[in-house]
């Protein structure tokens, strides 16, 4: 079946701008996460939803970053007022359950890089 | 902030050679896992082991896990061309619901 997808894969914002990323996970998985991964570098959480409930914001870098699932399914990232920091790559993952140990299966990632 | 990190940043082999990664880890884990990462493509999850296991085998590869030293092998056994990629391992923390990843720095392999 269908994997996670991610659109756009690529993303140019001047300084300031406010950027959307979509996330598709696979169909009827639970969890779902966005992680930030800086050039070089390992992943970071960012946030975490079981259905359309945030659980765990605790990676939001700042209160410019922004993420929903309003119907469970798919999730938007955004990111107000864009600064040359907020250059990363934005991996979305999803998994089936919302107990225990459940491997993630990630998107492509969305390369965002912000002039 | 990553959870740990790998060891070596960088590995370069001969195809057919054997390829040994390390990770070390700093809290309590639930379980760790490993990741390949190819340029333009996003994680692909390898191989699970929980931190009641001691090792794990999955085709051509081998995990070891060591948690009173908090740290992983992962061995990848008469490598191909197509292994090249960047290795991560990721921990899952020591809860009962589903949780994030830490990843570490990874291996450019």
């Amino acid at each position: 079946g269908a994997g996670v997808s991610q659109s756009p894969r690529y993303k140019v914002a001047k300084r300031g701008q406010d950027v959307a990323l979509r996330c598709d996970p696979i169909s009827g998985h639970v969890s779902l996460f966005w992680y930030q991964q800086a050039l070089g570098q390992g992943p970071e959480f960012l946030t975490y939803f079981q259905n359309e409930a945030q659980l765990d914001k605790s990676g939001l870098p700042s209160d410019r970053f922004f993420a929903e699932r309003p119907e469970g399914s798919v999730s938007t990232l955004k990111i107000q007022r864009t600064q040359q920091e907020d250059s990363a790559v934005y991996l979305c993952a999803s998994s089936p359950g919302d107990w225990g140990v459940d491997t993630q299966y990630f998107g492509p990632g969305t390369r965002l890089t912000v002039l | 902030s990553q959870q740990g990190e790998e060891d070596p940043q960088a590995l370069s082999i001969q195809e057919g050679e054997n390829a040994t990664m390390n990770c070390s880890y700093k809290t309590s884990i639930n379980n760790l896992q490993w990741y390949r990462q190819n340029s333009g493509r996003g994680l692909v999850h390898l191989i699970l082991i929980r931190s009641n296991e001691r090792e794990k085998h999955s085709g051509r590869l081998r995990v070891t896990l060591d948690t009173s030293k908090k740290s992983s092998s992962l061995l990848i056994t008469a490598s191909r061309a197509a292994d090249t990629a960047s290795y991560f391992c990721a921990t899952g923390p020591n809860t009962g619901t589903a949780s994030k990843l830490t990843f570490g720095t990874g291996t450019r392999l």
